[in-house]
């Protein structure tokens, strides 16, 4: 079955110290994105990218960065920089347009401490 | 600027009664409307969407009504379910070109009662 997979689903890192969030599919997507969520804050681009070897900021970016060297990967590193980095991360893809929507992985949650 | 807006964090309903999920936008070129629904420590799942050609759309229990003119757009679920509680995100887009990006609401966590 197709379907975007994120690993791990739970994730504990010190402060300081630089995290990298995997994201994987096999839906021969496109577009992958990734977004985060805080409670009241609903969804928040983090980044995203359209084809392999480009991506590009979204609305939150400071304090994270991204890859993409295979359509079917995008890795999200969340660095030190990052002042708020416990939340609970998604990752998505769409064919193309996003008029067909996106396909969700299940999200990992990260807790610094 | 929140160009997606889901005015009520929660709405608490009774089984069999009538869910109402309202979303408000202000960017004009928004032409395809989607809804999200997730569970707590789970990815969005999609639910259904609508474009701007059309003013509704069913599927089954759930019917997303469109009014351009006021720019907002409702999900109606009925008759409730208790495994209808969740968040729901309302979601825009502009079709065309080469725009990916999907602009969400901050969610609507709804509570279907037994």
């Amino acid at each position: 079955d197709g379907g975007i997979t994120q690993s791990p689903k739970y994730l504990f890192r010190k402060e300081g110290q630089n995290v990298t969030l995997s994201c994987e599919q096999n839906l021969n997507h496109d577009a992958m994105y990734w977004y985060r969520q805080d409670p009241g804050q609903g969804l928040r681009l983090i980044y995203y990218s359209q084809i392999v070897n480009d991506f590009q900021k979204g609305d939150i970016a400071e304090g994270y960065s991204v890859s993409r060297e295979k359509k079917e990967s995008f890795p999200l590193t969340v660095t030190s920089a990052q002042k708020n980095p416990t939340a609970f991360y998604l990752c998505a893809s769409s064919i193309t347009q996003a008029t067909y929507g996106y396909t969700f992985g299940s999200g990992t949650r990260l807790t610094v401490v | 600027d929140q160009q997606v807006k889901q005015n009520s964090p929660s709405l608490s309903v009774q089984e069999g009664r009538i869910s109402i999920l309202n979303c408000d936008y202000t960017n004009s070129m928004f032409d395809y409307f989607l809804w999200y629904k997730k569970y707590p420590a789970e990815g969005p799942t999609f639910l259904i969407s609508i474009s701007s050609i059309k003013d509704k759309n069913e599927d089954g229990r759930f019917t997303v009504f469109l009014n351009k003119s006021a720019k907002h757009l409702s999900l109606h679920i009925v008759p409730s379910q208790p495994g209808d509680s969740a968040v729901y995100f309302c979601a825009a887009s502009v079709r065309g070109g080469s725009n990916y990006k999907l602009t969400f609401g901050k969610g609507t966590l709804l509570t279907v009662n037994p």
